[in-house]
């Protein structure tokens, strides 16, 4: 079976200071990656998705960026973090299938909460 | 662009109470839709989806069917126990991505149900 992990469940970071976040899935081969930010109480926003190794396609703008060395590897980094960075980031994977591929669920990880201070 | 409204919440209600949420989208193509929840402190864990018109998707007691006439995806429960609250996530996923499975989410509807 697949599984995913993500860390550090929770961060606590100065203004200023850079992030990363890593994820990794075990169990399959070639997954979509997937980072999402779900600020406090609103919804979720999809900030970066990966199809394969080095395949990064950025959402929305911002002070953040995220790479892919390893088929199931995503790691999200910033070079200096903002007080707007704050909040609750979730790394996914799904299936690589083809046209169907949007049939396939998000299977998410448990979660980083970052509080910039 | 697409789009997911659900009601907001909270919603409070007692064990054994019908829960209904309401989830309405908007999308340029054929979306599937999908039903996500989290629990305290967790990540999202699916709990059902829907592919095309008149699906009804189930699980752990909860449907939901996808209704193309009226755009909505509404999620339901006969009976509610304290195990259900957490936040209920609508979602949609459109059939024209280029690549990836990127979900739209609805901005999520808080449950709590007290004994």
């Amino acid at each position: 079976s697949q599984t995913i992990h993500q860390w550090p469940a929770t961060l606590v970071q100065p203004v200023g200071s850079p992030l990363s976040l890593e994820c990794t899935v075990e169990g399959t081969s070639n997954p979509n990656l997937y980072w999402y930010r779900q600020a406090a109480g609103r919804g979720l926003q999809l900030l970066f998705y990966s199809v394969g190794i080095g395949q990064i396609s950025s959402e929305v703008p911002q002070n953040l960026s995220a790479s892919r060395p390893q088929d199931r590897q995503f790691i999200l980094s910033s070079k200096k973090l903002l007080l707007s960075d704050s909040g609750f980031y979730l790394c996914a994977w799904s299936f690589r299938t083809g046209r169907s591929s949007y049939n396939s669920p998000l299977h998410f990880g448990n979660g980083t909460r970052l509080t910039v201070t | 662009g697409d789009s997911v409204t659900q009601m907001e919440g909270p919603v409070t209600l007692s064990e054994e109470a019908f829960l209904t949420i309401n989830c309405t989208y908007t999308a340029t193509g054929y979306p599937s839709l999908f039903w996500y929840v989290q629990y305290p402190g967790e990540g999202l864990q699916l709990l059902l989806k829907a592919t095309k018109a008149d699906d009804k998707g189930s699980n752990k007691g909860f449907e939901a069917t996808y209704r193309k006439e009226t755009t909505s995806f509404h999620l339901e429960k006969g009976s509610v126990q304290v195990s259900d609250s957490a936040v209920y996530f609508c979602a949609l996923s459109d059939r024209g991505q280029a690549a990836g499975n990127k979900l739209t989410f609805g901005g999520g509807t808080r449950v709590l149900v007290k004994p």
